[in-house]
């Protein structure tokens, strides 16, 4: 049972618009939030993150949101560039699993210029 | 201040081998977490070593094994590989404590059991 869901398997974007990437869990329990980032052939980068007491989180163009009450969350760029074209995960984490992260399958995102 | 360092890079290996796959953490992190990336699936927490010892561990049977050394890298051991073992093995390391902070990833060695 996928606790971190990621529905859209893949994006395609014009260069300079928004992209927004979708994650949904399902585990109450979770308090922390994470985007990675990953190209071919390099593992995930960290990109950005949400503790479960905010609803924003802003670095540069990229914002996460949270909305806890649909234990929803999505990443925005703005604008978007054809160097952000990767594969985003979704993960989550909780207090007893000690920082153990759940992800989930993955968004391609693609920027076309 | 040095990344995480995985190696090898690629390794082909045969059905019922071991193998033991190798992790370098960044400096001051004293945590190292193990992922198994199959493909087409997001990473899959295998297990995790806090100072030497085993902080948790994922839905992966006995085989898959591991060890934390006193400078804090790590090493992966799987024995009696299987074919669904092929797979990008991703290592982590984060700084203590553990909770709740970013992981810092290698780049992952690609297994292949034929």
């Amino acid at each position: 049972d996928q606790q971190v869901k990621q529905n859209s398997p893949s994006l395609s974007v014009q260069e300079g618009r928004i992209s927004i990437l979708n994650c949904d869990y399902t585990n109450s329990m979770f308090d922390y939030f994470l985007w990675y980032k990953k190209y071919p052939a390099e593992g995930p980068t960290f990109l950005i993150s949400i503790s479960s007491i905010k609803d924003k989180n802003e670095d540069g163009r990229f914002t996460v949101f949270l909305n806890k009450s649909a234990k929803h969350l999505s990443l925005h760029i703005v604008p978007s560039q054809p160097g952000d074209s990767a594969v985003y995960f979704c993960a989550a984490s909780y207090g007893a699993s000690q920082g153990n992260l759940i992800f989930g399958k993955g968004t391609k995102l693609s920027v076309k210029p | 201040e040095t990344g995480v360092t995985q190696s090898p890079t690629h390794l082909i290996k045969t059905r019922g081998q071991q193998v033991t796959l190798r992790c370098s953490s960044q400096s001051g992190h004293n945590t190292v977490s193990w992922y198994q990336q199959a493909l087409g699936q997001g990473p899959q927490f295998i297990f995790q070593y806090y100072r030497e010892e085993e902080n948790g561990r994922g839905n992966f049977p006995p085989r898959f094994s591991g060890l934390q050394f006193p400078n804090y890298s790590s090493e992966l051991n799987v024995n009696a590989l299987e074919l669904d073992d092929s797979a990008l093995y991703l290592c982590a390391s984060s700084p203590a404590p553990p909770v709740g902070t970013e992981a810092f990833f290698g780049q992952g060695t690609r297994l292949t059991v034929v």
